[in-house]
């Protein structure tokens, strides 16, 4: 069965950086583009990045380009995000998601359970 | 990055059909069948419903189905069912806002 696993949440002062990685096991990992996808408390879904099978290909949210770097590593079946100076308004359960193809188009036919990541003072 | 337009909600009584609208513009909806639904109860991650418009995933009921029509996509669920009581999200690739954009989510309450 397709499992993915999300870890390194937690609370972050503003301005600071967190690491989220992401496990993938049970699929062809290198076969599959991978995504960020985040919810702020209450609040709908928002698509914060998303990177190719092959790694080459990324993309980024207006709102977190810059600050925000997805990668994956397909030897170790993971997928990155490096959030760098975090903002309050970064608070959200933040998921990893399986895209059903080799380019992210938006069909996450698997997601994590999701982790959360509070920036606060 | 602007969302795509969804109802905030939506009602139905069991065995009732209902759609849920999904608007965008010709960046993303109008010009890309890659558009899919989502299904989240509370406390859960979404769930894939409908993906490239009109297609459902394996283990997918049957009584869901998606359309579109020009920039607005529709989600319709037949056959009302209580388990169907969730919030639904639309989501679209767009060649404007990288990656794509949600839209803001729909309350489905069944009666």
């Amino acid at each position: 069965e397709v499992q993915l696993l999300e870890s390194g949440g937690g609370l972050v002062q503003p301005g600071g950086s967190l690491r989220l990685s992401c496990a993938a096991s049970a699929f062809t990992f290198n076969n599959y583009a991978m995504s960020w996808v985040r919810q702020a408390p209450g609040k709908g879904l928002e698509w914060v990045s998303a990177i190719g099978a092959t790694g080459i290909t990324t993309s980024y949210a207006d709102s977190v380009r810059g600050r925000f770097t997805i990668s994956r590593d397909n030897s170790e079946n993971t997928l990155y995000l490096q959030m760098n100076s975090l903002r309050a308004e970064d608070t959200a359960v933040y998921y990893c998601a399986k895209d059903r193809g080799e380019y992210s188009f938006g069909s996450f036919d698997y997601w994590g359970p999701g982790i959360l990541v509070t920036v606060s003072s | 990055q602007s969302a795509l337009t969804q109802p905030a909600s939506v009602s139905g009584s069991p065995g009732q059909a209902i759609t849920i609208s999904c608007t965008g513009t010709s960046s993303d909806v109008g010009d890309y069948n890659y558009v899919s639904w989502y299904q989240q109860h509370p406390g859960k991650a979404p769930k894939l419903m409908i993906y490239e418009v009109s297609n459902r995933p394996s283990g997918v009921s049957n009584r869901f189905s998606g359309s579109k029509s020009g920039n607005t996509a529709s989600l319709t669920i037949s056959g009302l069912q209580a388990e169907d009581e969730a919030d639904y999200f639309c989501i679209s690739y767009t060649r404007t806002s990288i990656p794509g954009v949600f839209g803001g989510g729909t309350r489905l309450t069944v009666l």
